[in-house]
């Protein structure tokens, strides 16, 4: 069965400093995708960052990293030089082509950064 | 923005009641997927469609329906309503529908609110 853990159910950070969001998955289908989602408190929900299982490097996109480790079934987020605005709910999801391309979403960390 | 647009953002409704949310996706996406977000169940895949056909199914119950129209908007019907169904509905559309290299994201409507009575 597919999976999605996400074990920080809150996280705090000092503004400027670098965060790692953790999320472990669990598939047994070769090719899937991993995402990260942010939903600050006016409730819409935001694309981050994508990594496909084939790809060898892992993906950037600004100030975010997700830190792959295909062995480990990880896929943790990195923000770095926190700012305020990134306080927010952060969702890790997974699609697959197993059981016809749905996705799951983690039960999401709930981040504060402070001042 | 993300392109997605739902209607309508708050309802308010009574147990036993019917209700319709409508998603219309972006520009050039022919998959729509619906979630669920309640604050005990989390973020729930319930249903995606692809170009009108139903591609997979998840914690969908009985007494809800979808469908995809020949314009790619998709309607999520939701009857016999309980309080339990109280919850953030959203609509997501992208490109394609299997796992790719490019065309993963998935762009998310703003939201239907529902309150069950």
């Amino acid at each position: 069965a597919q999976k999605i853990t996400q074990t920080q159910p809150g996280m705090f950070v000092q503004e400027k400093e670098a965060v790692t969001l953790d999320c472990t998955y669990d598939t047994s289908d070769p090719s899937y995708g991993l995402f990260w989602y942010k939903q600050p408190s006016s409730g819409e929900m935001i694309f981050l960052i994508y990594q496909g299982s084939y790809d060898q490097q892992n993906a950037t996109e600004g100030r975010y990293s997700l830190n792959f480790q295909k062995a480990r079934k990880s896929a943790n987020l990195v923000i770095s030089a926190s700012q305020l605005g990134d306080s927010a709910m952060y969702f890790c999801a997974m699609s697959s082509n197993t059981g016809g391309f749905k996705t799951i979403f983690g039960a999401g960390t709930r981040l504060f950064v402070k001042a | 923005d993300s392109g997605v647009t739902q209607t309508p953002k708050h309802l308010i409704t009574a147990t036993g009641q019917r209700v319709t949310l409508r998603c219309s996706p972006r520009s050039g996406d022919l998959s729509v997927y619906w979630y669920q977000q309640s604050l005990d169940q989390g973020l729930q895949f319930l249903i995606h469609y692809y170009n009108g056909e139903e591609r997979a199914k998840g914690n969908i119950l009985e007494r809800f329906s979808a469908q995809q129209f020949p314009d790619l908007h998709s309607e999520l019907n939701l009857s016999s309503l309980e309080l339990g169904d109280s919850a953030l509905y959203f609509c997501a559309s992208r490109r394609g529908q299997g796992v790719r290299n490019s065309y993963n994201e998935q762009f998310f409507g703003p939201g239907t609110r529902l309150t069950v009575l």
